[in-house]
């Protein structure tokens, strides 16, 4: 099984500033890797699939990078919205998915 | 447009049974496979399953293999998730959500909390 990790665990961060948000697979998953973000009492919503691509009505400050190992998800800017719970999820490992435990974006 | 409409919340004693329903609509069932994704209180999100809605493959995560058992029924665009012998640890919401054919999930149902107390 291929396992994830994110880190950090909490990244406390003001709104106006970049948050960089990490993501590691315990083998090569390619390009096959989505992002979610999870607001409290909400379900998760999907933002980036195929590492770099932004889904539908994604904003623009939302962008992924990466390829086999090491992945990113980084905020241009935060914004009020986008404090949350992020989640990566590898599917290259298909049709068998796994997540990583998630980092929390709160406020500094 | 797109949804996924799962059944209520259930309450079951440990060794019990749930069976969760997940009805789409707003698309063509067959052609986009359907995971099952579980979040225990105040946890992340863990894959349980996976099931093609063309001819009913399915695969689960090894940690349920044995327990879980995923259905559809096509004529009613409804994906069934069975979980058998409930733990305490098997309290969780559980989502369905489909998967988009260019990666990912991409539309989730509202979820439906199982709780498991005796």
């Amino acid at each position: 099984e291929i396992v994830m990790t994110q880190s950090p665990v909490t990244l406390s961060v003001s709104p106006g500033e970049r948050g960089t948000l990490s993501c590691r697979a315990s083998q090569s998953v390619g390009t096959n890797l989505a992002w979610y973000q999870q607001k409290p009492g909400q379900v998760p919503r999907l933002l980036i699939y195929g590492a770099s691509t932004r889904a539908t009505d994604v904003p623009a400050r939302f962008s992924g990078s990466g390829s086999g190992t090491e992945f990113t998800l980084t905020i241009s800017s935060l914004q009020s919205e986008d404090f949350a719970v992020y989640y990566c999820h590898q599917y290259n490992d298909w049709p068998r998915g796994t997540f990583g435990p998630g980092t929390k974006v709160d406020f500094k | 447009q797109v949804q996924l409409v799962q059944s209520g919340a259930e309450v079951k004693k440990p060794g019990a049974s749930v069976r969760v329903s997940c009805k789409a609509s707003g698309y063509k069932f067959i052609n986009y496979r359907l995971s099952w994704v579980r979040q225990a209180p105040g946890q992340g999100l863990e894959w349980v399953g996976w099931i093609h809605t063309y001819n009913g493959n399915t695969d689960y995560a090894q940690k349920f293999q044995g327990r879980v058992t995923m259905t559809t029924d096509t004529s009613t665009n409804t994906a069934y998730m069975e979980l058998e012998n409930l733990r305490s640890d098997d309290a969780a919401i559980y989502y369905c959500a489909r998967e988009a054919s260019i990666g990912g999930l991409d539309y989730w149902g509202q979820g439906t909390l199982v709780t498991v107390s005796s």
